[in-house]
């Protein structure tokens, strides 16, 4: 139980376009969804905290415009890069947490490279 | 800033042999601190969640101990198994918050 997938695994892309990240709970219901990013030889960092139906909360320092979150229903969020530049290159990563739970369940990532 | 810390930061262990590791965090308005181990190519898997100063988990062959009051957590593994290789992190919740501070890791490497 309470496994989450992510897709894809891995994408490259070109400076100024766009990626999109999706993170899935695929049995359970997940009323919010963190999003973290990973540089090299760093801890996992909390980019965002959606709940389902609401905006995301965003940590400070990451912007909003640029990464744009949806959580449209409870198994489902998404991550859009805009206009990706190479300093994006990173380990994106989602988890689920489910109504009054405290766990969070995560998907095993997405390695995004802007060339 | 809250800072989350783990050492070491890599270990290289023969099969069979025990390792544990150190995971410190801020002691002032503690709530969680979870235990994750990370195998390449998969996702993180919660190992521990603790709660209580004094907290003493085990799962298997691993176990973790936890001291609010100083502020760190150990993570033992005894009769270390190639299996045990992966990337074993901790996250501390501050209370109020519902986000999870991870440190860096520690990258367990069991030689057979």
């Amino acid at each position: 139980g309470a496994v989450v997938s992510q897709h894809p695994s891995w994408v490259i892309c070109k400076s100024g376009t766009s990626v999109k990240i999706e993170c899935r709970s695929l049995d359970f219901q997940a009323t919010t969804m963190f999003w973290y990013r990973q540089f090299p030889k760093q801890s996992l960092m909390l980019m965002a905290t959606s709940n389902e139906g609401s905006k995301a909360t965003y940590e400070q320092g990451v912007e909003k415009d640029k990464f744009l979150i949806n959580h449209a229903s409870l198994t489902l969020s998404t991550l859009t890069v805009t206009s990706a530049h190479p300093e994006d290159s990173s380990f994106y990563i989602c988890s689920a947490q489910q109504r009054g739970g405290y766990e969070q369940y995560f998907g095993p990532g997405t390695r995004l490279t802007v060339t | 800033i809250l800072n989350v810390e783990q050492s070491p930061q890599s270990l290289h262990v023969q099969e069979g042999d025990s390792t544990n590791f150190t995971c410190s965090f801020p002691s002032s308005n503690f709530y969680a601190l979870h235990w994750y181990r990370w195998e390449t190519a998969k996702s993180p898997e919660a190992l521990f969640v603790m709660t209580l100063n004094g907290d003493e988990k085990k799962k298997g062959r691993i176990s973790a101990t936890l001291n609010t009051k100083e502020g760190y957590s150990y993570l033992y593994i005894k009769g270390s198994q190639p299996e045990d290789s992966a990337t074993y992190l901790c996250a501390f919740i501050s209370g109020g918050y519902n986000k999870l501070i991870f440190g860096a890791g520690t990258r367990l490497a069991v030689h057979p």
